[in-house]
């Protein structure tokens, strides 16, 4: 157990709708990565939050956008869904972000869009 | 482009085999490295991780890991296996500049011969 909650653990949907994904991060973290995986694209960097404000983006469409709130916790907010954007959405949490550090990750929340 | 290549998609091994998995890397500099293994509907554990100083690197599970920098490789090895090591296993790169960004691989899928 990383010590990363993610929520919920799976979740269908239909093209079209709009789904939150939420993640607590380990305690004491500041940082929240969320990643997006997919038997096509693999392992996808989406954002990067530390202590409330983005810190870096990676490939994450206009259609998502993620939050960290005062209590460090996070969501993941997807619109518009459409097929491709079934997925397994992972959260990762470190202690800062501000150098390298190793991130620990949440189990996942799978995504099906029909 | 940084990027991380895992030239095996599947690899079967026998219980008790020895076992490396492949992963080389493009980036200008020695970049920060990294092992991590997803077990079947988990997220990702930290295997092992190198930054710099001595070129093998212990891990977890019996794990280790050598960088060599003239082939811009970072092996994984265990000498050898248990049923329970069957997972996928990805390797990651992070540039030691910028936003310190995953960049991940590919995966490679373990199966364990009983």
């Amino acid at each position: 157990d990383s010590g990363v909650t993610q929520t919920p653990k799976h979740l269908i949907t239909a093209t079209g709708q709009r789904v939150t994904l939420r993640c607590s991060p380990r305690s004491g973290d500041l940082s929240v990565y969320w990643y997006q995986q997919s038997l096509d694209q693999g392992l996808q960097f989406l954002i990067q939050y530390y202590n409330g404000e983005e810190r870096a983006k990676g490939n994450i469409l206009e259609r998502f956008s993620a939050q960290q709130f005062p209590d460090l916790h996070s969501e993941l907010n997807l619109s518009s869904l459409e097929l491709g954007d079934s997925a397994l959405y992972f959260c990762a949490s470190s202690s800062s972000g501000g150098g390298i550090e190793t991130q620990y990750f949440g189990p996942g929340t799978r995504l099906l869009v029909l | 482009a940084q990027s991380v290549t895992q030239p095996d998609i599947h690899i079967t091994v026998s219980e008790g085999a020895s076992l490396e998995l492949r992963c080389n890397y493009s980036y200008g500099a020695t970049p920060y490295l990294f092992w991590y293994v997803q077990s079947p509907g988990q997220g990702l554990q930290l295997l092992l991780k190198y930054f710099s100083g001595d070129t093998l690197v212990q891990g977890i599970k019996g794990f280790e890991a050598e960088f060599k920098r003239s082939q811009s490789s970072f092996n994984l090895r265990k000498p050898s296996v248990h049923w329970s090591d069957a997972a996928e296993y990805f390797c990651a790169v992070v540039p030691t500049s910028g936003t310190y960004k995953y960049i991940f691989g590919t995966g490679t899928r373990l199966k364990v011969l009983a």
